[in-house]
């Protein structure tokens, strides 16, 4: 029972412009939500948050916007370069536990 | 060493051994986690220690998973009489306390079950 999904496998944007990534989660009592990257061969590393009191995160390149109502959740990078190819996942808690998508693996083009 | 670190980073076993699967988390952390990652899945979660508390398990799939962690510092995943299907990457982070805390991930262990 996949509590968050990530239904784009993959996505492949060209340098410069605007990449999104999008989550879908089912429980309502999700309070705090994720986005990780992962290189080949290491762990994930933590990107941007968002609590579900705010509807949008920026942090530099990357903006994390929260619709609570279509319990939905997206990542934008922009402008997207070629060092941003990864693997990216949406993370969502509610207390001690932490539920990830199966990740998007996100391509640059030069 | 300032990040997580496990070890080993590739295990390959036969069916029916027993594995031991070790993170040490980042000094001063007292949240840690297990997860485990199933080609073409999400990652998992197994377990969840938090400082001398004890653990929440409800994420170990069977009685054949255990996991402790010592000192409250180094855990150590262990499987019994491993199955083919518990091939996968096993990944351990760790988080200053519970909750809404950036965890930190080790690299994993690729678990390979013949």
């Amino acid at each position: 029972d996949q509590q968050v999904k990530q239904n784009s496998p993959s996505l492949s944007v060209q340098e410069g412009r605007i990449s999104i990534l999008n989550c879908d989660y089912t429980n309502s009592m999700f309070d705090y939500f994720l986005w990780y990257k992962k290189y080949p061969a290491e762990g994930p590393t933590f990107l941007i948050s968002i609590s579900s009191i705010k509807d949008k995160n920026e942090d530099g390149r990357f903006t994390v916007f929260l619709n609570k109502s279509a319990k939905h959740l997206s990542l934008h990078i922009v402008p997207s370069q070629p060092g941003d190819s990864a693997v990216y996942f949406c993370a969502a808690s509610a207390g001690n536990q932490f539920y990830f998508g199966t990740g998007t693996s996100l391509t640059v083009i030069p | 060493g300032a990040g997580v670190s496990q070890s080993p980073s590739n295990k390959v076993t036969e069916k029916g051994k027993d594995v031991e699967l070790r993170c040490d988390p980042i000094s001063g952390h007292t949240a840690l986690y297990w997860y485990r990652q199933s080609l073409g899945q999400g990652l998992e979660f197994l377990i969840y220690f938090q400082g001398n508390s004890a653990p929440d398990k409800s994420g170990l799939p069977s009685d054949r998973f255990s996991a402790e962690r010592t000192g409250g510092s180094v855990s150590t995943l262990t499987i019994q009489r491993t199955q083919q299907e518990d091939s996968a990457v096993y990944l351990c982070a760790s988080s200053f306390a519970r909750g809404r805390n950036e965890q930190f991930f080790g690299p994993g262990t690729r678990l390979t079950v013949l």
